[in-house]
């Protein structure tokens, strides 16, 4: 079964730092390109951050660049977001989805883990 | 920077009715474009990809048109478990990933 598994959320107070982990089965994890997607409470989806299947590409949302760090290690099938500097406003249920771009047709955000939540607050 | 609006923001309707739900990209962004359902603590499914595909195991109740700047998933017959919150979203080179900011679909 394709999965994707996220933890590593929790409560943190500002300024503090959080690592999350996405731990991905039943496909071949390398070839996919991976993201971080957020939904604040109440809110729509605002997307985080990229890494292509071999990590020669990485990007980020202005709101988290210099902040947020996001790496996989391919052997391990997992993908994580380090966390820096969180401020309130990084509250919200953090989801990994895998991603896939072909040549000519855009093939969606096909799997979703169920996500994890982060709460900022002192 | 490609933005995406959608509209209407919430639709109320029956049981049976269709539903038309709109996207609308600033600049075109081809058949780029796919659409997600999302259930009140769910993450978001994925609906319909490049525009008019249906991913997998997607009945053919939902159906995406629309290329260039135009885009619409309509919903046929409706169901009570259709009741959700519809995003669109574009892939590009940057900002890798774009959603629109959701319409909330009500069925009563």
């Amino acid at each position: 079964e394709v999965q994707l598994v996220e933890s590593g959320g929790g409560l943190v107070q500002p300024g503090g730092s959080l690592r999350l982990s996405c731990a991905a089965s039943g496909f071949t994890f390398r070839t996919y390109g991976m993201n971080w997607v957020r939904q604040a409470p109440g809110k729509g989806l605002e997307w985080v951050s990229y890494i292509s299947g071999s990590s020669n590409n990485m990007h980020y949302a202005d709101s988290v660049k210099g902040r947020f760090t996001i790496s996989r290690d391919n052997a391990k099938n997992s993908l994580y977001l380090q966390m820096n500097s969180l401020r309130d406003d990084d509250t919200a249920v953090y989801f990994c989805a895998r991603d896939l771009m072909g040549p000519t047709i855009y093939y969606g955000l096909d799997v979703w883990g169920q996500g994890t939540t982060v709460t900022v607050s002192s | 920077e490609v933005v995406l609006t959608q509209s209407p923001a919430t639709l109320s309707l029956s049981p049976g009715q269709r539903a038309t739900l709109a996207c609308r990209a600033s600049q075109s962004v081809s058949t780029s474009l796919a659409w997600y359902q999302q259930k009140p603590g769910q993450a978001p499914r994925l609906l319909i990809y490049d525009a008019s595909a249906r991913a997998t195991g997607i009945p053919p109740r939902f159906t995406g048109r629309g290329s260039g700047t135009d885009f619409t998933l309509t919903i046929n017959s409706l169901e009570p478990e259709d009741s959700a919150v519809y995003y669109c979203q574009h892939r590009s080179s940057w900002p890798p990933i774009t959603f629109g900011q959701g319409t909330r679909l009500q069925i009563k």
